[in-house]
């Protein structure tokens, strides 16, 4: 059974760098085709799409948000980490992880989601 | 604005079947059948309903059906029961440097 958590500061200051940690189980991240997402979505707003890193370390980002994000994997811990530089209000959301293979090229399992409110 | 096209809102009755549209380009929806929808109660995370435009999870009722046509896929609810009643989301991979889009939400009210 796959499963994965959300951490991090539910509430940032405008201009800071907001870090976000995925402990998860279930999967490896060392297995070819597997591939770790952050998705996020504003209160009473659709989902994004933020970042997503494969198994053989090779990250993608969204082009509107590239220069603000980082993501990167401790496969022995099973972690993800996503960080996300200069945050603003408008970066008010639910931070999801997400599980995903290239088989499937879908989010098939979700953590929680942890909500991060950008305010002064 | 999302990438991807829904309707903000359908509704029917119970028994009855729906149809929700998501609509794109030749660069995602059209361009691979790498189309997933997905299943938000409030207050809790996206379920996948559909992956590879017609493959449900398992576990997942048969009452869902996807399909696509050109730059349009669609989810297809049979039988509606009260708990089908929640906002669905279709998401694609692309060949643009976005390389996940997402649609806009369709809100699923059952009568």
């Amino acid at each position: 059974q796959i499963t994965l958590k959300e951490s991090g500061p539910t509430l940032v200051k405008p201009t800071q760098t907001l870090t976000l940690t995925c402990t998860f189980s279930g999967f490896s991240l060392s297995t070819t085709g597997v591939g770790v997402g952050w998705i996020r979505q504003p209160p009473g707003k659709a989902l994004e799409w933020l970042t997503l890193i494969y198994w053989d370390d090779d990250k993608r980002y969204s082009p509107s948000l590239e220069s603000r994000l980082t993501i990167s994997k401790d496969t022995s811990r099973n972690q993800v980490v996503l960080t996300m530089t200069n945050m603003d209000p408008v970066d008010t959301a639910t931070y999801f992880c997400t599980h995903m293979t290239v088989t499937s090229a879908s989010w098939d399992s979700w953590g929680q989601g942890t909500l991060v409110t950008v305010s002064s | 604005q999302s990438a991807l096209t829904q309707p903000a809102s359908v509704s029917g009755s119970p028994g009855q079947s729906i149809t929700i549209s998501c609509t794109g380009t030749s660069r995602d929806v059209g361009g691979y059948n790498y189309v997933s929808w997905y299943q938000q109660h409030p207050g809790k995370a996206p379920k996948l309903m559909i992956f590879y435009v017609t493959n449900r999870p398992s576990g997942v009722s048969d009452r869902f059906s996807g399909s696509k046509s050109g730059n349009t896929a669609s989810l297809t609810i049979s039988g509606l029961q009260a708990e089908d009643e929640a906002d669905y989301y279709c998401s694609s991979f692309t060949t643009s440097t976005t390389l996940v889009v997402f649609g806009g939400g369709t809100k699923l009210t059952v009568l």
